[in-house]
């Protein structure tokens, strides 16, 4: 069974462009969930997405947003990005809220 | 408002020996709770979890302790292994909920 798939590994932008990470969840799993790993720090909820509609988002400004297409795979959009954005962001998928795997992430690096 | 927290950072222990891990939780409707294990650039991985109706889940090695009373659990690792250097995450659910996770302790088994 493929776990959680996460594209690209690695994303390098410069400050004020956008960024698009993807996530393709574990079949079967209809929710997608995004976090932030920022250097040094913990996991910091982002998003989550639930049989395509965002049910939850933790404290980020409206500049992080997502969405989750009809196949379950989901899309973390960052607009305007800054140079804190840089961060290790990592999704997972569960099936009705237990269950989570996590993918490897997406190392995002604004310069 | 930081709902789940380990409050140690960082602990050593020596190859062969006990290692605990102490999570602490304020939200009283979490019912569901995990331990992750993260190693730098890649995704958390899934170590053991404990529903709130048990107060002890155990896997090999590994086993965690919940005290609903004092909203606090524990991770033990016996005997704990060079390989188990990593970065341990207590998170934590509500029914159908998003994943709230700790801050992280970081492990390091030393020879």
């Amino acid at each position: 069974e493929a776990g959680v798939t996460q594209s690209p590994t690695h994303l390098i932008k410069t400050r004020g462009q956008q960024a698009t990470l993807r996530c393709s969840p574990i079949s079967g799993h209809t929710s997608v969930y995004w976090y932030q790993q920022a250097l040094g720090l913990g996991l910091q909820f982002l998003l989550w997405y639930d049989e395509g509609e965002e049910r939850n988002r933790g404290n980020f400004p409206p500049r992080f947003s997502g969405r989750q297409f009809p196949n379950y795979s989901s899309e973390l959009n960052v607009n305007a990005l800054e140079l804190e954005d840089s961060a290790l962001y990592l999704c997972a998928s569960s099936e009705r809220g237990y269950g989570y795997t996590f993918g490897s992430g997406t190392r995002l690096t604004v310069v | 408002d930081q709902q789940v927290k380990q409050n140690s950072p960082s602990l050593s222990v020596q190859e062969g020996r006990i290692s605990i891990l102490n999570c602490d939780y304020t939200n009283s409707m979490f019912d569901y709770f995990l331990w992750y294990k993260k190693y730098p650039a890649e995704g958390p991985t899934f170590l053991i979890s404990i529903s709130s109706i048990k107060d002890k889940n155990e896997d090999g090695r590994f086993t965690v302790f919940l005290n609903k009373s004092a909203k606090h659990l524990s991770l033990h690792i016996v005997p704990s292994q060079p390989g188990d250097s990593a970065v341990y995450f207590c998170a934590a659910s509500g029914t159908a909920s998003k994943l709230t996770f700790g801050t992280g302790t970081r492990l390091q088994v030393t020879l």
